[in-house]
């Protein structure tokens, strides 16, 4: 299909790690992208990592690719309530057209 | 602020009106997209402008909708005779390149259709 998937929603409690995970579907894509959108904004570049990276570590926020089974995930370490957002996966295809999945909810309960 | 400028943030229409949606780029950025957020779902691609030229608009609806982005000024979004189907959230985001470089999201502008 054409779709990159998220599960929709994700609850954590302060202080634990939060794992949000994607899979998508271009498997030529040389980029793909963890945005976050906090309500009333628009979205914000968190991380990103090209296609011939396994992990790649940016303080808190740790990006996992598997390639192989084309799936992607934002793992955030020591989550606080500033990090209740919506994540979106994003994987970038054919030059310029950027492909979004539907964005998880992420509640973390104090 | 260099960063991605929509406006307005808030607009409200009656069915049948027109609805104009300006977006200005990010200082150096040539590359202009569009994309529309329904309540509760992820982004929809619209259409990708380069000055004077559009390059894609796959996504977008073949009726009532437009898109420019002229040599000097904003890129504009139109939708004539919007209808209540229409009220989302509309995103303009720009690059400096086509070349997969991450997109830089203005805030959005929240159109509501009455």
């Amino acid at each position: 299909g054409e779709d990159v998937e998220q599960s929709l929603f994700l609850s954590v409690r302060e202080g634990d790690s939060s794992v949000i995970n994607c899979t998508y579907t271009d498997s030529s894509s040389t980029y793909l992208y963890w945005y976050k959108q906090e309500p009333g904004a628009g979205l914000q570049l968190l991380t990103y990592i090209f296609s011939n990276m396994d992990m790649k570590q940016d303080q808190r926020l740790t990006v996992l690719l598997n390639k192989k089974d084309k799936h992607l995930s934002l793992r955030i370490a020591d989550t606080q309530t500033g990090d209740s957002a919506i994540y979106f996966c994003a994987e970038a295809r054919g030059g310029f057209k950027t492909i979004f999945g539907a964005g998880t909810r992420l509640f973390v309960k104090a | 602020n260099a960063g991605v400028m929509q406006n307005p943030r808030h607009l409200v229409r009656r069915r049948g009106q027109e609805a104009r949606l300006r977006c200005s780029p990010m200082k150096g950025h040539s590359h202009v997209y569009w994309y529309r957020q329904l309540p509760e779902e992820g982004l929809k691609f619209m259409v990708y402008l380069q000055k004077e030229n559009i390059i894609d608009e796959s996504g977008m609806p073949k009726e009532r909708f437009s898109a420019e982005f002229p040599k000097e000024g904003p890129s504009i979004l139109r939708i004539q005779q919007v209808v209540r189907g229409d009220s989302a959230a509309y995103f303009c985001a720009s690059s400096p390149d086509r070349n997969n470089s991450p997109l830089h999201f203005g805030n959005g502008t929240r159109l509501t259709v009455t």
